[in-house]
């Protein structure tokens, strides 16, 4: 029952540096997402992909980097770390085809830019 | 633009109270509006969704109402309990064939003993 699983849990970063998110789902979801959580913003859609090697834009892309080369796998980079990027985020992923609205949410990695 | 409008921030009920969280959409091309549920540490997970050909839905305690004409939808929870202490969002997507969410801001709700 793995579902989807986000590492590492917390991360602290210093201004400039690079890191990779990991985010693994086992449920064959050919979408997967990246979100970012900020307190009073909600959740902002920051890249997303319909299957691999296929990946698109969402709300606020600017200093992120995807790529899918399988379906399992959704890594989130962060090429020079900022301040600004301090927040939670979470993978998600779920079924292309009917619009069911159900996404499958990872715990979330919290990342502290310094 | 916020396409998604959710109020109030935060909310306080007593146990056994009705709590109730408001959205307000603008995009018309919405067709699905679920509701999630996010406990402190935890990543959002589905609570409940409606489609605007009915005007409300029903699963247990929770009650989503829609006003297709308003572009409202709302959440109620009836007999509040301690347990449904969380953040909830409000979502919206369109007809596209995957679940690409507009997420509200969320309302944190506590529910007193």
């Amino acid at each position: 029952n793995a579902g989807v699983t986000q590492t590492p849990k917390f991360q602290v970063l210093k201004t400039g540096q690079s890191m990779t998110l990991q985010c693994a789902q086992d449920m064959n979801h050919e979408y997967m997402s990246w979100y970012r959580q900020d307190p009073g913003m909600g959740l902002r859609l920051i890249h997303y992909s319909v299957g691999a090697g296929i990946t698109d834009q969402g709300e606020v892309p600017n200093g992120y980097n995807v790529s899918r080369s399988t379906t399992e796998d959704f890594p989130l980079r962060l090429l020079s770390a900022a301040p600004s990027q301090t927040s939670v985020y979470f993978c998600a992923s779920s079924y292309v085809g009917a619009n069911t609205g159900e996404l499958f949410f990872g715990e979330g990695s919290r990342l502290t830019v310094l | 633009q916020q396409q998604v409008k959710q109020s109030p921030q935060s909310l306080i009920v007593q146990k056994g109270g009705i709590s109730i969280i408001n959205c307000a959409y603008e995009n018309t091309a919405f067709d699905y509006f679920p509701w999630y549920q996010q406990f402190p540490g935890k990543g959002p997970a589905l609570l409940i969704a409606i489609r605007p050909d009915v005007s409300e839905k029903k699963e247990g305690r929770f009650t989503i109402s829609f006003n297709k004409s308003a572009k409202q939808f709302s959440l109620h929870i009836m007999d509040s309990q301690p347990g449904d202490s969380a953040t909830y969002f409000c979502a919206a997507s369109k007809g596209s064939g995957y679940s690409t969410l507009t997420f509200g801001k969320g309302t944190m709700l506590l529910v007193s003993p």
